[in-house]
């Protein structure tokens, strides 16, 4: 199998600190992680693509220093949210592909982030 | 740029009424073509994908798709829809040189017992 697992799977704190969220891919090696961010009834919209020990990639208007991107491993990917804001209250899903065939990406169960 | 459209926000079916979602998709080369469904508070699940071949495509959970060239067209079926069938349905188009997913707005599916 490929199993993606997140943790937290949910998380609430207050304004202007820090959250950490982690991805792991428990069965395979994960060449390349990807970080999406959802809004409640919207779609997913890719945040940054990570390869381990190299810098994240980031889409367009994504800030880099408010979402840090950490993929220290081939089995481990960290978000990070520095100085929250109610405003970046969402669901966050990671996916980590194979380095095999077209690289298929096996999502996470998501994380839950409310900022009060 | 790369688009994935989903024409439908919601449908309702009945139980046991077949089913099908519209997906149009705006690439330049061939694409690669998924579905996904995702229960509510969870992540993706693969249902099926295109790469080449068999326009008709078989998934999980009885779920399939044909894909159609000529309409940019990639519509996903199921002949009866079970009630645990009700989620959030997202097609998606692998881009960026094969290595980014991007999704369509998601089609609502409730099914009424």
């Amino acid at each position: 199998g490929a199993v993606v697992s997140q943790h937290p799977s949910w998380v609430i704190c207050k304004s202007g600190t820090s959250v950490k969220i982690e991805c792991r891919s428990l069965d395979f090696q994960a060449t390349t992680m990807f970080w999406y961010r959802q809004f409640p009834k919207q779609s997913l919209m890719l945040m940054a693509t990570s390869n381990e020990g190299s810098k994240a990639t980031y889409e367009q208007g994504v800030e880099k220093d408010k979402f840090l991107i950490n993929h220290a491993s081939l089995t481990l990917s960290t978000l990070t949210v520095t100085s929250a804001h109610p405003e970046d209250s969402s669901f966050y899903i990671c996916s980590a592909s194979k380095p095999t065939g077209y690289n298929e990406q096996f999502f996470g169960p998501g994380t839950r982030l409310t900022v009060l | 740029a790369q688009s994935v459209t989903q024409p439908d926000i919601h449908i309702t079916v009945s139980e046991g009424a077949s089913l099908e979602l519209r997906c149009n998709y705006s690439y330049g080369a061939t694409p690669y073509l998924f579905w996904y469904v995702q229960s509510p508070g969870q992540g993706l699940q693969l249902l099926l994908k295109y790469f080449s071949g068999d326009t008709l495509v078989q998934g999980i959970k009885g779920f399939e798709a044909e894909f159609k060239r000529s309409q940019s067209s990639f519509k996903l079926r199921k002949p009866s829809v079970h009630w645990s069938d009700a989620a959030e349905y997202f097609c998606a188009v692998l881009t960026g040189g094969g290595n980014k997913l991007t999704f369509g707005t998601g089609t609502q599916l409730k099914v009424e017992l």
